[in-house]
């Protein structure tokens, strides 16, 4: 399985925009990037995903780099309600295609 | 909205006990997953099932096995609880089809220990 890596941890302030970075160097070329968020005491949600060009909803962007191999998270305005770790997921290929591995993460703190 | 139900938030078993731990989805998602968590280890897949009566292993298997007997309803069975087996478990739904940009759905997680 392709894998990822994220920095343990990042801090920000509230209102300020947070860019998270994830690097996926062995991803596949059809492989999707996702991103799940999970909040204290709960499980992960489901934040975004992409393929090859960026992405926008109402939870966050995805920025995706040129050679896929780096993508970027960004919170455009980040809240006490964020704080939270943050998970950059490849899809897996092959007769597993249907898991996610999960990492890590990022722990984001978020401050006043 | 999704929602996938744990049976219990926290539990607390002895070694050597046989546990089970149940998750229901009220959508009529295809696939399902169990996931455990350990600090630092981040979130490791246990078993997943594509359909009813259908399962495969995932990352770590051993010590652990699964029934799914109805759509809606995946177990996890330690049949020999072990202190090693101490954790939080997650388990995570979702449509299927083989698609593969398909969300999971997550319940809130149970708590176990094993003394």
């Amino acid at each position: 399985d392709a894998k990822t890596t994220q920095p343990n941890s990042m801090e920000s302030n509230e209102e300020e925009p947070v860019h998270l970075p994830c690097n996926h160097s062995t991803i596949s070329g059809t492989d999707y990037i996702h991103w799940y968020r999970q909040l204290p005491s709960q499980g992960p949600e489901y934040v975004i995903h992409g393929l090859t060009s960026n992405v926008n909803n109402r939870m966050a962007s995805l920025a995706i780099a040129e050679d896929r191999k780096s993508s970027t998270l960004i919170l455009h305005r980040a809240t006490l309600r964020d704080a939270a770790v943050y998970y950059c997921i490849l899809r897996a290929q092959g007769g597993t295609a249907s898991k996610l591995t999960f990492g890590t993460g990022t722990r984001l703190q978020v401050t006043l | 909205d999704v929602k996938v139900t744990q049976s219990s938030r926290y539990l607390v078993k002895r070694t050597g006990e046989k546990v089970f731990l149940e998750c229901v989805q009220d959508m009529d998602h295809e696939n399902m997953f169990w996931y455990r968590q350990d600090p630092g280890l981040g979130l490791r897949l246990i078993y997943f099932s594509y359909d009813v009566k259908m399962k495969e292993k995932g990352d770590i298997p051993e010590g652990y096995s699964v029934s799914r007997e109805k759509k809606e309803r995946f177990s996890l069975i330690l049949e020999s609880a072990s202190t090693n087996q101490t954790s939080m478990y997650l388990c995570a739904s979702r449509l299927g089809g083989g698609k593969t940009n398909e969300k999971l759905f997550f319940g809130s997680g149970t708590q176990l220990s094993v003394l």
